[in-house]
């Protein structure tokens, strides 16, 4: 079935670090891929998405690219800031039209 | 407001009652699932919700889960007899028609059930 596997957190980062998150997944066909974040006290929200195999989406600092040869959408952020502490979840939904989360990671940015 | 509604924010339960929880999606919103957040465990997904078709029961735990979705609109989740593994932070979300592509899921802020 479809599922989504994402590194084991917490993640802990200095201010201004680079950061990669990895994610991977398994579907039949071509799935649509996603990252939620998180933040304390708050509710998931939509960070980035990609529909097609080498889009690339992008907000907020953060970019991802859907690696169909790796199927692998890996978030990046090239300097993170304290206030990007949060949960990050990968998804994909793709033809049973529920979309399926990973774990989530973790990550502390200190100052 | 504009988002996912839900209701109550925290619930407290003595173990072996009946819960209801609630979820108000965002207005136009055909499809709304239902998920449930353990520490440490990600979103595990529930049920699914899509326009006036047979919801999607397949993620129920047991048959003391159920949930109705009237008008389609206002969804509850209604957890009988309940047990301390059922706590955890429940997450109702929704969205326009999915299967298309791309479609993003709009959240509520939870509902934290404590079972004691």
């Amino acid at each position: 079935g479809n599922s989504v596997t994402q590194m084991e957190g917490p993640v802990t980062l200095s201010e201004e670090a680079f950061l990669t998150i990895n994610c991977t997944y398994t579907a039949t066909g071509y799935p649509s891929l996603f990252w939620y974040v998180q933040y304390p006290g708050e509710g998931l929200q939509l960070l980035l998405k990609a529909t097609k195999a080498d889009d690339k989406g992008s907000n907020k600092g953060f970019e991802a690219t859907y690696r169909k040869e790796t199927t692998s959408f890996h978030l990046e952020k090239g300097s993170v800031q304290v206030s990007d502490s949060a949960v990050y979840f990968c998804a994909q939904s793709g033809g049973s039209y529920i979309p399926t989360f990973g774990r989530g990671t973790s990550l502390i940015v200190h100052p | 407001g504009a988002g996912v509604s839900q209701s109550p924010s925290n619930k407290v339960t003595e173990k072996g009652k009946d819960v209801e929880l609630r979820c108000d999606p965002i207005s136009g919103h055909t499809a709304l699932y239902w998920y449930r957040q353990s520490l440490g465990q990600g979103l595990e997904f529930l049920i699914y919700f899509q326009g006036n078709s047979a919801p999607d029961k397949s993620g129920l735990p047991s048959d003391r889960f159920s949930a109705e979705r009237t008008g389609g609109s206002v969804s509850t989740l209604t957890i009988q007899r309940t047990q301390q593994e059922d706590s955890a932070v429940y997450l109702c979300a929704s969205s326009f028609r999915s299967g298309q592509l791309g479609t993003e899921a709009f959240f509520g802020q939870g509902t934290r059930l404590t079972v004691v």
